[in-house]
């Protein structure tokens, strides 16, 4: 175990759905980070959150919504989804972002289908 | 824009081999370069961070190498374990903060 958990695991959705991907961390980290993992893809960042502040958002559409409510937990609030959405969605926390965030901690992913 | 290439993308090998997986990077500007593991339905977890000052990490039978100038790096996995079975990712991070990450080498070493 790394510290990092996220619930749910697996994820099957309808395009019209809203849901919540959920992450944790108990590391007593300050930034939490968004992943999204495809097929078709490298790993890409979405989002980066410093002491609770957006520091990055990696032109991600805005049918994902993130939610810092403190530094230790994460949500990705998801609505109107398409298929190519499809992923595995993982999220990390390290102390500090941005040059000194140099080693992540990994939580196991949610692994979303969208129908 | 920073790409990142892992060559080869799948391996299969013997048990007791040592191995050489391969990273090449499109901008050496880089702040620092990192291996990671990942194995099946799960996250990633940090291998070997090497700092754009340096030029190799060692952990365990682990050895990463760093050649900036050509835009490469070398993850050297030395006799080889089943338990090593695993996609092996690399990840570059630049000027901007946000890590490139490659497609990964996915790696089967056999009994």
């Amino acid at each position: 175990e790394t510290g990092v958990t996220q619930t749910p695991r697996h994820l099957v959705m309808g395009m019209t759905n809203k849901k919540s991907l959920k992450c944790e961390q108990h590391l007593g980290h300050n930034a939490m980070y968004w992943y999204k993992q495809s097929a078709k893809k490298p790993l890409e960042l979405m989002f980066v959150y410093n002491f609770k502040e957006q520091t990055e958002n990696n032109s991600v559409p805005s049918r994902f919504s993130p939610e810092c409510p403190n530094s230790s937990h994460l949500f990705l609030h998801l609505h109107t989804l398409q298929p190519e959405d499809s992923a595995l969605y993982l999220c990390a926390s390290s102390p500090r972002s941005g040059r000194d965030s140099d080693t992540q901690y990994f939580g196991p992913g949610t692994r979303l289908t969208v129908l | 824009k920073q790409e990142v290439t892992q060559i080869p993308a799948a391996l299969s090998v013997p048990e007791g081999e040592n191995l050489v997986l391969n990273c090449s990077f499109t901008d050496s500007a880089i702040y620092n370069l990192q291996w990671f593991r990942q194995d099946p339905g799960k996250g990633l977890t940090s291998l070997l961070l090497i700092q754009s000052s340096q030029r190799e990490q060692t952990s365990g039978r682990l050895n990463a190498s760093l050649d900036k100038s050509s835009g490469r790096s070398t993850l050297y996995i030395a006799a080889s374990q089943p338990g090593d079975s695993a996609t092996y990712l690399c990840a570059v991070k630049g000027g901007s903060y946000i890590p490139t990450f490659g497609r990964g080498t996915s790696l089967i070493v056999h009994p």
